[in-house]
């Protein structure tokens, strides 16, 4: 059973970089699109992105602060990085996966998720 | 982006009754529709994939239904741990987006 853990400072300043890490147990990496969700009450649900074990990566182009993902393969772990983090960033962060061998975009496996607080 | 809007907001049901909960996509996203529950400080967690083929584990009183711009979930005989924030997900095309949810209480 594949479970996945979020780590990462709860609260960043303003113009600062939001960096997270997913943890990833119970599973091979290279099975899933590995993709980070976040939630707030004003934006509700709000994917962020997803890396395939290969490298590849694919943004939302929506989000205003620019976005990195990026894998450790050799920690069994991807992280999350936004840069020049505003207000409008504070939300719960949740890591997600995809199986590779699904027919859909569905996310089947969640972390339990982390909230950041963008503040001064 | 693919705007998908929720139906209704909120619904105040009892246990045993038939829950239909409505999301329509701003354009066809064929049958690439999902269905999440979310209970108060927890994960989303997959119920409905494909529009209407049942995730692994999540009882068979969820069923989902539709195609092109309009889906439905639907509980069957509602049970006292359902009662939560349901969210439809488009995954036709990206970003992938989701409805602003239904509570149900």
């Amino acid at each position: 059973q594949v479970q996945l853990q979020e780590s990462g400072p709860g609260l960043v300043k303003p113009s600062e970089t939001l960096s997270l890490t997913c943890s990833v147990s119970g599973g091979s990496i290279s099975s899933f699109y590995w993709n980070w969700i976040r939630q707030s009450p004003g934006k509700g649900l709000e994917w962020i992105g997803y890396i395939y074990y290969t490298g590849s990566t694919k943004y939302n182009p929506s989000l205003k602060s620019p976005i990195t993902i990026s894998l450790d393969t050799s920690q069994n772990q991807f992280s999350l990085n936004l840069t020049s983090v505003t207000a409008a960033d504070t939300a719960v962060y949740y890591c997600a996966g995809r199986s590779h061998y699904s027919s859909s975009w569905a996310f089947s496996i969640w972390g339990q998720g982390t909230v950041v607080t963008v503040s001064s | 982006d693919i705007q998908v809007t929720q139906s209704p907001s909120s619904l105040s049901a009892s246990v045993g009754d038939r829950v239909t909960i409505t999301c329509r996509a701003s354009q066809s996203i064929n049958s690439y529709l999902n269905w999440y529950q979310q209970k108060p400080g927890k994960a989303p967690n997959l119920l409905i994939y494909g529009a209407s083929s049942l995730q692994a584990g999540v009882p068979s009183r969820f069923s989902g239904s539709g195609s092109g711009t309009d889906f439905a979930l639907t509980i069957s005989g509602l049970q006292p741990e359902d009662f939560a924030t349901y969210y439809c997900q488009q995954s036709s095309s990206f970003p992938q987006t989701f409805g602003q949810g239904t509570k149900v209480e």
